[in-house]
């Protein structure tokens, strides 16, 4: 496809489910970034791969938090045993290569809602 | 480290009028600044970049920002604001290391016909 994809677009669940979220980069794109938005604020990093390699992963939350890109494209951002402050939009970019001056392109997100 | 201020949460403006958006920031390097923009329920949108070369910067749908070292600044401006332009709009920091996004807090646009 042209941009970024992910599904679902809307994912509820109940308190201690898990779930997971998927991320489609563009294609050719070597990074890829996991971006938390919580209501109101702006977007925080959660993490990051060059390829399937998960370079940075300091921004996730807890351990119950985990991303993978087996195959260095198409990345899974897992959450077991949710929790309400889980609720967010999860944000998934992708760039030609990570360098620093090179954009981001983001997906549209998906929102989280933990009942 | 490195950190975004917007120093505006909200901004209102009448279509027509100018849009001035603030934005400093923090970094221990040299840094490469982006504005993106968001309209609701969707992804973000890049509107422009600087990266080190020129200091002004023009961007897509009229925008343009000036990058001053001295202020530490990277305000967003629009010399005519329309309808379609509002939106959240967020002041981007990148360092070489880590290639993480650090996000300002956003500014919110409203435009009045």
């Amino acid at each position: 496809g042209a941009g970024v994809s992910q599904s679902p677009r809307y994912k509820v669940a109940k308190r201690g489910q898990d779930v997971a979220l998927r991320c489609d980069p563009i294609s050719g794109h070597v990074s890829l970034f996991w971006y938390q938005q919580a209501l109101g604020q702006g977007p925080e990093f959660l993490t990051y791969f060059q390829n399937e390699a998960q370079l940075d992963k300091s921004g996730l939350p807890s351990d119950r938090f985990f991303a993978e890109r087996p195959e260095g494209s198409v990345s899974t951002l897992k959450i077991q045993r949710t929790q309400q402050e889980d609720s967010a939009v999860y944000l998934c970019a992708s760039s030609l290569q990570g360098y620093s001056n090179q954009p981001q392109h983001f997906g549209d997100g998906t929102r989280l809602s933990i009942l | 480290a490195q950190s975004v201020t917007q120093l505006d949460s909200h901004v209102s403006v009448s279509e027509g009028t100018p849009v001035l958006l603030r934005c400093n920031y923090s970094s221990s390097y040299s840094p490469s600044l982006f504005w993106y923009v968001q309209h609701p329920n969707k992804g973000l949108q890049l509107l422009l970049k600087y990266t080190s070369a020129a200091t002004l910067v023009k961007g897509i749908n009229g925008f343009e920002a000036e990058f001053k070292k001295s202020e530490t600044s990277f305000h967003l401006t629009k010399p005519s604001a329309h309808m379609s332009d509002a939106a959240e709009y967020f002041c981007v920091v990148s360092v070489a290391a880590g290639n993480k996004l650090t996000f300002g807090g956003g500014t919110r646009v409203l435009v009045k016909p």
